[in-house]
């Protein structure tokens, strides 16, 4: 089964800082998706950005950028310019590859990033 | 335009009583999933569908039954409702084989059961 480690419950940062999010996970899967999800305080889940296991390059949107160590299972998120609305609960995620429908996401136990002006 | 959407958002009922969340989808995803987020935050998958046969049954009591009338909808009624079924509860959908496996997810329905 996997499982997906996220070690800091709880980190804050000032504004227009830098704050990375660590995750790790565990699995004997050789494909397969990693994502960073948001929950604002709307508890909408928002997708942040999303990995796959194949792609050797880390994947980048804007602000938001990863650190995957494939072989360390290792799968860290990188906020740069950290903005106010970046405060939110954010969980790390792992998918197998698809595989007829049982792609259910894994998630950690989810890190709470405060912003500070 | 809402993607997936759930009613309701907001469910305040007793212990023992009989109650539904509905799902629907506008994505034409062939794939929907119930998902249970503790008063920890921790979220967990209940079930899964795909074009309306059953894929995942997590670990749920029986209470728990999904219904996926058609490929958009998934709906969950829940039955002798207990103190710790109190939660938020996500519907959240994708596509079969989709390249980038990206699960899309509503709003979230917060039950609570007095």
């Amino acid at each position: 089964a996997q499982t997906v480690t996220q070690s800091q419950p709880e980190m804050s940062v000032q504004e227009a800082e830098t704050v990375t999010l660590s995750c790790t996970y565990d699995t004997s899967e050789s494909n397969y998706y990693l994502f960073w999800y948001k929950q604002p305080p709307s508890r909408q889940m928002i997708l942040v950005i999303r990995q796959e296991a194949y792609k050797q390059q880390n994947a980048t949107e804007n602000r938001f950028s990863v650190n995957f160590q494939k072989a360390a299972k290792s799968f860290s998120l990188k906020i740069s310019d950290s903005q106010l609305g970046d405060t939110a609960m954010y969980f790390c995620a792992f998918a197998p590859y698809p595989q007829g429908g049982s792609e259910k996401l894994v998630f950690g136990k989810g890190t709470k990033l405060t912003v500070n002006p | 335009d809402t993607a997936v959407s759930q009613t309701p958002k907001y469910l305040v009922t007793q212990m023992g009583n009989d109650k539904s969340i509905k799902c629907e989808q506008n994505l034409g995803h062939d794939t929907m999933y119930w998902y249970k987020q503790d008063s920890k935050k921790f979220l967990k998958i209940m079930f899964s569908y795909n074009n309306k046969e059953l894929i995942i049954n997590e670990t749920v009591p029986n209470r728990f039954s999904p219904k996926s009338p058609d490929k958009a909808h998934l709906n969950l009624h829940i039955n002798s409702l207990e103190l710790g079924d109190s939660a938020v509860y996500f519907c959240a959908s994708s596509q079969f084989q989709g390249a980038e496996n990206e699960q899309y997810f509503g709003p979230g329905t917060r039950l609570t059961v007095t």
